[in-house]
């Protein structure tokens, strides 16, 4: 069935740096959604492409798409202790309403 | 900024009670959504509705589950005779515009069921 897969699973780096997930899926979406989740909290959104937009900004975010290679980065630049928790993206598919979340990629920002 | 309300934000139940999880999804969205996420797993799907009826249930939405907007602001999950396997975060959600603003989550109700 549909569903992103993250990678990696996990990661650590020093405030300051950058931070790359990515999200590979399988077959054609609708649009892509990216959710940030704080330990034992709700989810946030983040931001969402089409399938037909290919990038988009939102402050420290960077998304990207290619729809050929069927996968999406988010990049936070800058990172922030603050940063910490939890990246999902979540896969939006024509003629049905649900969304499809990966199993997230835990990102742990060291101060 | 407007926001989803989840009721309560924690609850033990005794397994084959029923429990309602409440939801005040924001005012103006139309499309409202169940998710649950089951400890370490990942976010499922459970049902949406729309128009005051259901558009679209998983596999995982059986006779169990029911879902109701009793008003203009409410929207509930009802789970009736409840299992172990209940226990999870269930998370309401609602959308106005879905393709260009996504959706908005709620913080989520802690279910469990011993």
């Amino acid at each position: 069935s549909q569903q992103g897969e993250e990678d990696p699973q996990a990661l650590s780096i020093q405030e300051g740096e950058n931070a790359t997930m990515n999200c590979s899926y399988k077959t054609s979406i609708n649009n892509l959604q990216w959710y940030r989740q704080n330990s034992g909290r709700g989810l946030v959104h983040l931001i969402l492409i089409r399938s037909n937009e290919r990038e988009k900004h939102s402050g420290r975010l960077r998304v990207t798409l290619d729809t050929s290679k069927k996968s999406s980065s988010l990049l936070i630049t800058a990172s922030r202790a603050a940063d910490t928790a939890s990246y999902f993206c979540a896969l939006s598919n024509f003629g049905n309403e649900k969304l499809t979340f990966g199993t997230g990629t835990r990102l742990t920002i060291i101060p | 900024e407007p926001e989803v309300t989840q009721t309560p934000s924690h609850q033990v139940t005794q397994m084959g009670q029923e429990v309602i999880l409440r939801c005040v999804p924001i005012s103006n969205h139309l499309y409202f959504y169940w998710y649950r996420q089951i400890l370490g797993q990942k976010v499922e799907f459970l049902v949406s509705f729309y128009n005051n009826e259901i558009s679209e249930k998983s596999e995982i939405f059986d006779d169990q589950f029911s879902v109701e907007r009793p008003d203009g602001s409410n929207f509930t999950l009802k789970i009736r005779s409840t299992k172990l396997e209940d226990s999870a975060m269930y998370f309401c959600a609602s959308s106005g515009d879905r393709e260009i603003y996504g959706y908005t989550f709620g913080s989520g109700t802690r279910l469990t069921v011993v």
